[in-house]
Parts: structure tokens; sequence; C-alpha cells
């Protein structure tokens, strides 16, 4: 089952900040982040393991909360070149090969 | 480079043929994913493979199946396309769980008329 992804779209302008969440229903091990520009392959961006991690990338950081069964991702002080499409991937089990990802949240950067 | 190559960027066919979607990695990864992606349904899991000649169902299989013969190629096929099967697909692949993240091809636009 796919974790629910919100919101589903947000626009912003240079230099603010958004904030993506993504939830399943499922308890989760795993919390993949990716991002896809416009006619380009998702590229990824950082994964958490449960425990409560927290993880940067540059201006980019993600939280996971395993006990609410949902991982927010952070862009603070958002550039230009953070536009994009931002999906979420999830493991629900230890060890477990299979990747589902969210519906997607498109961010939209504007000067 | 890491690369994840399909092998058309844009095919075009008719309801009914069988349709051969290939993808291949030089990775030397033990996963590999197919996903369709639609707008609004985000990226859903048509089926994966773990290992050669290993495969599992995804959450939207059914049209489809595939093929793992060699590590580095995992083949999606639609046994008789129809149109709503139109659609951007996207080959993944990776390491074995949490060594790492997935790594994705250009994706094929298939359109089926």
């Amino acid at each position: 089952q796919q974790p629910v992804q919100s919101p589903q779209a947000v626009i912003l302008r240079e230099g603010e900040d958004a904030v993506i969440n993504c939830s399943s229903s499922k308890a989760l091990y795993s919390v993949h982040w990716y991002r896809q520009k416009h006619g380009e392959a998702p590229v990824f961006l950082m994964i958490l393991l449960k425990g409560g991690e927290q993880k940067g990338h540059e201006k980019i950081s993600a939280s996971f909360n395993e006990k609410k069964q949902q991982s927010s991702l952070y862009l603070t002080a958002s550039q230009l070149s953070y536009s994009g499409t931002y999906f979420c991937g999830t493991r629900v089990i230890q060890g477990a090969q299979k990747l589902v990802f969210g519906q997607g949240t498109r961010l939209t950067i504007n000067p | 480079d890491v690369k994840v190559t399909q092998s058309s960027r844009y095919l075009v066919k008719r309801t009914g043929e069988k349709v051969f979607l290939e993808c291949v990695q030089d990775m030397d990864h033990e996963n590999m994913f197919w996903y369709r992606q639609d707008p609004g349904l985000g990226l859903r899991l048509i089926y994966f493979s773990y290992d050669v000649k290993m495969k599992e169902k995804g959450d939207i299989p059914e049209g489809y199946s595939v093929s793992r013969e060699k590590k580095e190629r995992f083949s999606l096929i639609l046994e008789s396309a129809s149109t709503n099967q139109t659609s951007m697909y996207l080959c993944a692949s990776s390491l074995v769980a949490e060594s790492g993240g997935a790594f994705f091809g250009q994706g094929t636009r298939l359109t089926v008329v």
C-alpha cells in the first residue's frame, strides 16, 4: 500500500521554507526521499532508518518518527533548483526489498 | 557514473500487441524494480526482483510479467497491451535493502493505441 504524501503541491518564493510529509498505515522500517525534475529520472536524496533519525543534505533535511509511522522532509531557505516533485519511498520490514512510493509532492519555487 | 538504461524513450504500440520493455544496469545491483508513473498517482510498483530468476509482484502486477535471466537485465512484458497501460514506465535498481538508494532509468513513455 502506497504511503500518503501531503501536501500534493506547494508554491513558494525563493528563500521560504517547506515541509513535505509522508505517512503510512503500516509500521515502517525505512524511508527514502527522492526528487524528480521535469522530464528527468527521480534522484535519491537520503534514506532514514527507524529510530527517529534526522538526516541532512545541504539545506534539505528529514526526520523519521516510527511511532507515528511518518517522515517529514524539510527544505529551508529554498532555492530555485529545489523545484520538482518529491517522492517518499518506504519499506515496512527490515531486510525486505520491496520499495513502495507515495504519490508525490510538486514543489514550485518562484523568484 | 552509475547507469540504468532503458531501451526506448518513446514507444507506440497497438492494442493486443505483446510489448517488451528492457532495462539494464551496470552497477551489479541485486534489486531491480519496474514502476509506472501516472499524474496524481505517483510511482506504483509493478514487479521487482531481488536476484536472478527471482521476482515478486508489486502493487499492480495485473497485465504484466517480468523476466530476469541475468543480473544486469530486467525486462517488463505486457502480454496483451491495452490502452489503460499507456503510461511512463520507470526502471530502477539498488543494492540490498538499506545499503543505499535506488537509481532510476530515464523512463519509457509507452502509448497504446
